[in-house]
């Protein structure tokens, strides 16, 4: 099945204590990207790759770090979490460059819930 | 720059009745429009899409929106509500280099 798989789906830490949220898509997709999504605030991208070690800021990057080592893989790595992190993160993909139209359409995985205390 | 409002933080709707959810946007040139949901618990799915053509455009379970040019909106509709669709709506325009502009929500609640 065509997927984005995120892990873990919850986690709860502490200020500070390093952590990694893993991202991988089986769909060959060229695209990734991360979100978040705060109530009132809709979902706003942090990061984005165009492609193997392309990676780029969002409207929200601070606070996080990415890397894209293989093209199926995006982890989102928070070096020092705090507690203005806690959201509900999304990864997404999409298969090839270029403006999200009809055809090149994002697709979401199920989402992680991180409460940082 | 981009942006999408969803005026309606929360609507109640018998089940049975018909919905209508208000999505207005602002993009400089064509823009491709975009309707998800997100069910308590789930990701976004994709509801429809819109990127030129037809001003009504047809979605899944039932969903329909139609493109209004002159009023910059792209509001969701559904005839005959039922209770599964409870859940929050996310409308989005595809603004610049592949990002996704999302409005701030819209939560469907669904009353019997």
């Amino acid at each position: 099945e065509a997927q984005v798989t995120q892990n873990p789906r919850y986690l709860i830490t502490v200020t500070g204590k390093k952590l990694t949220v893993t991202c991988s898509q089986n769909m060959n997709h060229e695209y990734m990207s991360w979100y978040r999504q705060d109530p009132g605030l809709g979902l706003r991208q942090i990061y984005y790759s165009m492609n193997v070690e392309v990676t780029d800021k969002g409207d929200v990057p601070e606070g996080y770090k990415v890397s894209r080592k293989e093209k199926r893989n995006f982890p989102l790595i928070l070096e020092s979490p705090s507690p203005n992190q806690t959201s509900l993160y999304f990864c997404a993909s999409s298969p090839f460059l270029g403006p999200l139209d009809g055809a090149n359409v994002l697709t979401f995985g199920a989402g992680s819930r991180l409460t940082v205390l | 720059a981009q942006s999408v409002t969803q005026p309606d933080i929360h609507i109640t709707v018998s089940e049975g009745a018909s919905l209508e959810l208000r999505c207005n946007y602002s993009y400089g040139a064509t823009p491709y429009l975009f309707w998800y949901v997100q069910s308590p618990g789930q990701g976004l799915q994709l509801l429809l899409k819109y990127f030129s053509g037809d001003t009504l455009v047809q979605g899944i379970k039932g969903f329909e929106a139609e493109f209004k040019r002159s009023q910059s909106s792209f509001n969701l509709r559904k005839p005959s509500v039922h209770w599964s669709d409870a859940a929050e709506y996310f409308c989005a325009v595809g603004g610049g280099f592949q990002k996704l502009v999302f409005g701030t929500g819209t939560r469907l609640l669904v009353s019997p």
